[in-house]
């Protein structure tokens, strides 16, 4: 079985540029999280879906970070102007609430904003 | 409001030993589950073990088994027959009714050869 997919594993870009993550999760698992771990710290969740409807985005920047997730499947993270302090790595995770508890995670994206 | 604290900023423990994480939690929620993760240096966080709040005997998964003190609100993880590639970083994590999972600041566990 293939495990939480992320692109891109690393991202270096300047202030004020826009970036944006895609996590393609377990087959099947119908929600997705999103988390942000910075350095030294365990990750924050940004944004949980239930399908493709956003059930609990309360930590999500909404200035600046936006997600969505089409189809209930895909999603995509997107910062835009990105900050010095966005600097971290983005994590996806997604689970099958009716059958586990567990969240499965992905290997994350590593942003640098210089 | 919900909190996870790891006192342990950084473990040794020698190969083949057993070794203990501290963790402690603080809800008011009675439903809730606990969580341990190991995040290797390759960044992904893979799951080890779970503990329901409400589950009586302590969760083992393997070589890894959560000490469960309900009272005391703690839920340590013991590693037993330690191994060079359990050095790592392990995060403790409580979720709650909102499946929302919030996670300790980590120890860092360095297996000595």
């Amino acid at each position: 079985e293939a495990g939480v997919v992320q692109s891109p594993r690393y991202k270096i870009i300047e202030k004020k540029q826009p970036v944006a993550f895609w996590c393609n999760p377990i087959s099947g698992h119908n929600t997705l999280y999103w988390y942000r771990q910075n350095l030294g710290q365990g990750p924050e969740l940004l944004i949980r879906y239930e399908n493709e409807e956003a059930v609990d985005d309360s930590q999500l920047p909404k200035d600046r970070f936006s997600a969505e997730r089409l189809k209930g499947v895909d999603s995509t993270l997107k910062i835009q102007p990105a900050e010095l302090g966005d600097s971290a790595v983005y994590l996806c995770a997604s689970t099958h609430l009716t059958s586990s508890h567990e969240q499965y995670f992905g290997p994350g994206t590593r942003l640098t904003v210089t | 409001a919900q909190k996870i604290t790891q006192t342990q900023p950084g473990m040794f423990v020698q190969e083949k030993e057993a070794v203990t994480l501290d963790c402690t939690y603080d809800t008011s929620d009675q439903s809730y589950g606990l969580f341990w993760y190991k995040q290797p240096s390759s960044g992904e966080m893979i799951f080890l073990i779970y503990q329901g709040s409400y589950d009586e005997q302590n969760a083992t998964e393997g070589r890894y088994s959560l000490n469960f003190q309900k009272a005391r609100k703690s839920a340590n993880l013991v590693i037993s027959a330690s191994q060079l590639g359990d050095s790592a970083m392990y995060f403790c994590a409580m979720g709650d009714s909102s499946y929302k999972l919030i996670f300790g600041s980590g120890t860092r566990l360095l297996v000595r050869p």
